[in-house]
């Protein structure tokens, strides 16, 4: 299956900056990645659809301008949280795959996100 | 709108024994695929087990397989023979056709030694 790098796996920040986070396909041209927020004891929440050479979708509720999401190409998406805030501290998740076919997503190990 | 609900926030089993864990979900559409995902205290997600719905099959890997029920809107997981490493967080998950994923909320499964 393919595999998928995120980076890094965690980070802590100041209230205020922003931060970036990466997600790899190392061995899949992904036209399509998805990025998930995860509260601590809860499920996993699409927050985007990442789509190569153009605009992300955001899921409702989702503040694009906060949330900024870049997939320039085929193996690299980028999350970015700007002038982060506590309420931002959370595990972010992005996946490849899972798209109109029954093979199944491809996590990356998530990214513990902590603003202090 | 589509929803999936696990109506079980912990699970327990003894260790070698069986054990379901349940999801339901609602939609209109006919042709989706269904999950079961694992993340374990890593919190990566791996795939247990995957089901087409135009399939009457249930799915099996190893022993791991499922109940699919499409009239009822039921897709439970029944692991036998549970072993420590099973223990972890398990969401079924649903692509209804639009490309995106969408969890259930979640079953914590503790094994007993």
């Amino acid at each position: 299956g393919a595999v998928v790098s995120q980076h890094p796996s965690w980070v802590i920040c100041k209230s205020g900056t922003s931060v970036k986070i990466e997600c790899r396909s190392l061995d899949f041209q992904a036209t399509t990645m998805f990025w998930y927020r995860q509260f601590p004891k809860q499920s996993l929440m699409l927050m985007a659809t990442s789509n190569e050479g153009s605009k992300a979708t955001y899921e409702q509720g989702v503040e694009k301008d906060k949330f900024l999401i870049n997939h320039a190409s085929l193996t690299l998406s980028t999350l970015t949280v700007t002038s982060a805030h506590p309420e931002d501290s959370s595990f972010y998740i992005c996946s490849v795959g899972g798209g109109l076919t029954n093979t199944e997503a491809f996590f990356g190990q998530g990214t513990r996100l902590t603003v202090v | 709108a589509q929803t999936v609900t696990q109506s079980q926030p912990e699970m327990s089993v003894q260790e070698a024994e069986t054990v379901t864990l349940s999801c339901t979900y609602d939609t209109s559409e006919s042709d989706y695929y269904l999950f079961w995902y694992k993340q374990p205290p890593s919190r990566q997600m791996i795939l247990v087990i995957r089901q087409e719905a135009y399939k009457q099959q249930n799915a099996t890997e190893n022993r791991f397989s499922v109940n699919f029920q499409k009239a009822a809107k039921s897709f439970s997981l029944k692991i036998s023979d549970s072993q420590l490493g099973d223990a972890a967080m398990y969401f079924c998950a649903f692509n209804f056709g639009n490309e995106k994923l969408t969890f259930g909320t979640g079953t914590r499964l503790t094994i007993i030694p």
